[in-house]
């Protein structure tokens, strides 16, 4: 099982939906995670992070499950500039043999029209 | 704020050359990476310091070299290019220990390498 596992998408959803990125990871000891936002062409930057009740920016929630080593992005409402690809970062924790404190999924993309 | 500025952009190398990207932060951050980034691939680490003057081995540190002479800059090193070697290339940097705290990295535009 790879380290973080995520759908790559992409995910084509119209103005004003809802829709839902899922993530997995492998660690059962990470103790952090987070998702990134890529714009196509452009660096990563941090979206939030996720907390184990859940949490919730605007009209984007993050939700983690431990038992199932599950982490998902909800987006609603959404808007042409949520085009982009999520990124789901996990903790390595304790670093690894590699000393890699986070590990980055392959991301998923969206791609929302008008 | 200028954050996290790497230099060249772009850059077309023939296999078997050298070359030098340079990250520059002014965020007076301690930690600093190199990561790349391949199509279909996550963003792999390749070398990574947590001080001036120190640096560490990443995921995949083979046919790169690093210096961070100052507190500011991270040099990452191709001493002969391979065509395996092409893909963008980020540095972020941050204050503490990645995945500590608020795991925020910040990271530059990237440099775009290509090795024919």
């Amino acid at each position: 099982r790879k380290e973080v596992e995520q759908d790559p998408g992409p995910f084509n959803v119209p103005e004003g939906a809802t829709v839902a990125f899922n993530c997995t990871y492998s660690n059962s000891a990470s103790q952090s995670f987070f998702w990134y936002r890529q714009d196509c062409r452009k660096e990563p930057k941090l979206l939030m992070s996720v907390y184990s009740s859940g949490n919730e920016d605007g009209r984007f929630t993050a939700q983690l499950n431990r038992a199932s080593q599950y982490i998902s992005l909800l987006i609603r409402d959404s808007k042409l500039s949520d085009s982009a690809t999520y990124l789901c970062v996990v903790t390595a924790t304790p670093t690894n043999q590699a000393g890699t404190a986070l590990i980055f999924g392959k991301g998923t993309t969206l791609s929302v029209s008008s | 704020n200028a954050g996290v500025t790497q230099t060249p952009k772009f850059r077309v190398l023939k296999t078997g050359q050298s070359m030098t990207l340079l990250c520059a932060q002014d965020m007076n951050h301690e930690y600093m990476y190199w990561y790349r980034q391949d199509p279909g691939m996550g963003l792999r680490l390749i070398h990574y310091s947590v001080g001036e003057g120190t640096t560490a081995k990443g995921e995949v540190p083979d046919g790169y070299n690093v210096s961070r002479l100052k507190k500011q800059n991270f040099l990452l090193g191709l001493e002969s290019a391979a065509p395996s070697q092409t893909s963008v290339y980020f540095c972020a940097s941050s204050p503490g220990l990645a995945g500590v705290g608020t795991g925020e990295l910040f990271f530059g535009e990237g440099s775009r390498l290509t090795v024919l």
